[in-house]
């Protein structure tokens, strides 16, 4: 069983539209953390949440605790955010990973 | 300030033999974890080290060890590879112990072939 499923596995998204991507988790977290990957291979971590929500220039971030659920939002979508998006989270001493979402934005 | 460094980059080995990974965090992070990815398996989380302590550990066998020094640096050993080793390594360093409590920053990987 996955502890964390995202949705869409993959995304392809018009320059300029607002883009969703879903993560929800069936354990209880401390954290939950949205990480970008581009080819090659380098992962940044774009947000850690563990209430609400952030925002961080075009992207932010949801997670509703109760429903264990939560959302990365991208607006005004630019090719540079094709990548591979992953959503973590914490439980206890463990850390899980969904299978990310593979987003190219066409211009 | 320098990010995290990862090296090698890149290395060939054949089953059997074993590998040490090293991994330099950020200048005053004190932790740091490791991580596997692979095409079939996606991320999955190795170890976490903190003040030279294994903290938090994933579900893998054995052969897979780590240690951290005094100065934070951290390597990480796999023993008697297999062919199912070949992965990205990747690890990662923060502020404080415990990925769910601290922003995690990356290095580039290790990525490790096993023939």
């Amino acid at each position: 069983k996955n502890e964390v499923e995202q949705s869409p596995q993959n995304l392809t998204a018009q320059e300029g539209e607002f883009i969703t991507i879903n993560c929800s988790y069936s354990v209880g977290i401390s954290a939950l953390h949205w990480l970008q990957q581009h080819p090659g291979g380098g992962i940044v971590s774009l947000f850690m949440l563990s209430s609400g929500k952030k925002k961080h220039g075009r992207l932010i971030a949801t997670i509703n605790i109760q429903e264990k659920h939560s959302s990365l939002h991208i607006t005004a979508s630019h090719p540079r955010d094709s990548a591979v998006y992953i959503c973590a989270v914490n439980s206890g001493n463990q850390f899980y990973f969904g299978t990310g979402t593979s987003l190219t934005v066409i211009p | 300030k320098a990010g995290v460094t990862q090296t090698p980059r890149y290395l060939i080995k054949t089953r059997g033999q074993q590998v040490t990974l090293s991994c330099s965090p950020i200048s005053g992070h004190r932790s740091v974890s490791w991580y596997q990815q692979t095409p079939g398996q996606g991320l999955q989380f190795l170890f976490e080290y903190f003040s030279e302590t294994q903290r938090n550990k994933g579900n893998f066998p054995g052969r897979f060890s780590g240690r951290q020094f005094s100065n934070s640096r951290s390597e990480m050993n796999v023993s008697t590879l297999e062919l199912g080793d070949s992965a990205l390594y990747l690890c990662a360093s923060s502020l404080g112990v415990g990925t769910g409590a601290n922003v995690l920053t990356f290095g580039a990987g290790s990525r490790l072939t096993v023939l």
